[in-house]
């Protein structure tokens, strides 16, 4: 099995662009996540997602993130447009079906974001 | 909400033991623990469910308190592949919602 997928695994950006970042999750899982880890933050859930459908994107920091889930083998998070603060590693993570409280995430590489 | 974890950071020689806890503030309905290395995504190690469950990997082994809320990891005889920074994330229920991860607590393991 390939694991999490995610691209690309580094992104320069300058501020005011768009970014999009791209997970593909293993197949055959039901949950998708987006996490954010910064040094001072730590690691934050951003929005998950149950057979494709977004449950929980309280995380979410603002208006300029957006993810969508077409379908059960990718995803996207957007930021439009970026800025300086967005820079973080971005972790894509997936799970089997089940309630959250029970499966294992298995998560992706990352995506170094850097946003000048 | 986030939980909390102690110690912040611990040093250890190969071969010594550690404890990391983590506590919450509200009700559990389950532990996570995860392990992730520098420069490396998390990986899982174990979930405990409410029901003060016990569970092992290896020689890493977890508790889970429900009254206190509290949960530990014990690492005994640690080697040098136990350093990292290890993250406990907790859940309020069976859905998913409030999931999130407590700071971390890093372990360096010295020869």
């Amino acid at each position: 099995d390939a694991g999490v997928i995610q691209s690309p695994r580094h992104e320069v950006t300058e501020m005011g662009q768009e970014v999009t970042l791209r997970c593909k999750p293993i197949s055959g899982h039901d949950y998708l996540f987006w996490y954010r880890q910064t040094m001072m933050r730590g690691l934050e859930l951003l929005i998950y997602f149950n057979n494709n459908v977004p449950i929980d994107d309280s995380g979410m920091p603002e208006d300029r993130f957006s993810a969508k889930m077409p379908n059960a083998s990718f995803s996207t998070l957007k930021i439009q447009p970026s800025e300086p603060r967005d820079s973080a590693v971005y972790f894509c993570a997936s799970s089997l079906y089940g309630t959250v409280a029970s499966y294992e995430q298995y998560f992706g590489p990352g995506t170094r974001l850097t946003v000048t | 909400q986030q939980p909390v974890q102690s110690p912040q950071a611990v040093i250890l020689r190969e071969g010594e033991d550690a404890v990391i806890n983590c506590s919450s503030s509200k009700a559990l309905y389950s532990v996570h623990w995860y392990r992730q290395k520098h420069g490396e995504a998390p990986v899982f190690l174990m979930i405990l469910l409410k029901g003060g469950e016990q569970k092992g990997h290896e020689k890493i082994s977890a508790s889970f308190n429900e009254k206190k809320q509290q949960s530990s990891l014990y690492l005994t005889a640690s080697q040098l592949s136990y350093s990292g920074t290890y993250f406990c994330g907790t859940e309020r229920s069976n859905y998913g919602q409030n999931f999130v991860f407590g700071p971390g607590t890093r372990l360096s393991v010295l020869p």
